[in-house]
């Protein structure tokens, strides 16, 4: 079992462009979530998606979006990129809505830096 | 508003000697607190977690709701707990709010 897989691993893009970053959750996992982490800060929560539905969201601007596919891989969708974008996106996967075990399986993460 | 606090970003200690990492959170429910764990070159993994009472790689944390604490210790700290280690809240058993606030971490270094 690869366990959470993101890609790719590092990007460089400028302001105002857009980016899509991609997981594959660990097998048998249904539930997905995206957290961004700054440098020197602990992840916070952008959003969860679960049978292809945001269901929460976290204190984030509309030009961060994403999508489920029926297989449970996801995507993160950031538009007109700013510079306090960069940071490292980490993907973290669990199984069922409400992660009643609490573990969040987590990817290696995606370095975004924005230019 | 939930809040995980972790007052030491760094934090050094020699083998051998007890390590306490503290965390305290702000939540009016009944939260879950876990401890997240990433050693160096690899990706964040849970350590525990407080409904479990459980003691990993000799490490506990037991929650204490008065004190709204969740520290985190071991009494003999080895070279190989050296990693950083993020407090993270849930909002409470039942919640459909299934998504973590996290600290923004104690790095612990363990000399020889």
């Amino acid at each position: 079992d690869a366990g959470v897989t993101q890609s790719p691993t590092h990007l460089i893009k400028t302001r105002g462009q857009q980016v899509t970053l991609r997981c594959s959750p660990k097998s048998g996992h249904d539930t997905v979530s995206w957290y961004q982490q700054a440098l020197g800060q602990g992840p916070q929560f952008i959003f969860q998606y679960y049978e292809e539905e945001e269901r929460q969201r976290g204190n984030f601007p509309d030009r961060f979006s994403g999508h489920q596919f029926p297989n449970y891989s996801s995507e993160l969708n950031v538009n007109a990129l700013l510079l306090g974008d960069s940071a490292l996106y980490l993907c973290a996967s669990s199984l069922g809505l409400n992660m009643n075990t609490g573990e969040l399986f987590f990817g290696e993460g995606s370095r975004l830096t924005v230019l | 508003a939930q809040r995980v606090t972790q007052p030491e970003k760094l934090l050094s200690v020699f083998k051998g000697a007890p390590v306490e990492l503290k965390c305290n959170y702000s939540y009016s429910g009944s939260p879950e607190l876990f401890w997240y764990v990433q050693y160096s070159r690899q990706r964040l993994q849970l350590l525990l977690r407080h409904i479990s009472r459980e003691s990993i790689k000799g490490f506990t944390a037991d929650l204490n709701k008065g004190e709204t604490s969740f520290h985190l210790k071991k009494p003999f700290a080895q070279e190989e707990d050296s990693a950083m280690y993020y407090c993270a809240l849930k909002l409470g058993r039942g919640s459909t709010l299934g998504r973590l606030y996290f600290g923004r971490g104690t790095q612990l270094t363990v000399w020889p």
